[in-house]
């Protein structure tokens, strides 16, 4: 079955210091990977998605096939950026659907 | 635009009891999906759909059903609840391989 594993629940460190949150999955074809995230109180929100490339409050995550990793990355935590992330690959063969499989979320708490 | 509107934000249950939980778009998506999110296992897909008629079931379908009778609404049915059913409730719409648009949720509590 098809797999997207977070392994870390919690990650916490102090503001200013670099974050990387993992996100691997199991799919052999190129997928659109998306980063979703959901603070304090309000809904989840899209991140940002690996075929824009772009850096999104400072997020990067790249993709790397060849270890079929999609990590989230950030030089410099601040604390608004305490959230709970969901890393989400396309489900295998969904074709153009959009149907997403959501990983086990990563909660991140920068400390001042 | 409200975006994804869903009613009720929280609702108690009795066990064997029957609801509706209500999910509306304005953005004339054509999917739209259903979640459930529960501690540690993320959000995990219920019922799905591709348009208006259309449905298919998702990864935890078992004690739900769906109907999308328009292309803004997407209501979800919860035929017998159970304590499993515990969870907190979130309905999505999108394009094609877009960015995926969540209401607010619904917190369901099944005693």
């Amino acid at each position: 079955a098809q797999r997207v594993t977070q392994p870390e629940k919690l990650l916490s460190v102090f503001k200013g210091a670099p974050v990387e949150l993992k996100c691997n999955y199991s799919y052999s074809g190129s997928p659109e990977l998306f980063w979703y995230v959901q603070y304090s109180r309000q809904r989840l929100q899209l991140l940002l998605r690996h075929i824009s490339r772009e850096s999104i409050k400072g997020f990067t995550a790249d993709l790397n096939k060849g270890e079929t990793s999609f990590h989230l990355k950030k030089p410099f935590a601040q604390e608004e950026d305490s959230a709970m992330y969901y890393c989400a690959p396309p489900l295998h063969g969904s074709g153009n659907t959009g149907k997403l499989i959501f990983g086990q979320g990563t909660t991140l708490q920068v400390k001042p | 635009n409200a975006g994804v509107t869903q009613t009720p934000k929280f609702q108690v249950l009795k066990t064997g009891q029957s609801m509706t939980l209500q999910c509306a778009q304005d953005m004339n998506h054509e999917y739209m999906s259903w979640y459930r999110q529960d501690p540690g296992m993320g959000l995990r897909l219920i019922h799905y759909s591709v348009g208006a008629g259309i449905t298919d079931q998702g990864e935890v379908p078992n004690g739900y059903n769906v109907s999308r009778s328009t292309t803004e609404d997407f209501p979800l049915r919860l035929l017998s609840a159970a304590p499993s059913q515990t969870s907190v409730y979130f309905c999505a719409s999108h394009e094609g391989n877009n960015e995926q648009f969540f209401g607010p949720g619904t917190r369901l509590t099944v005693l």
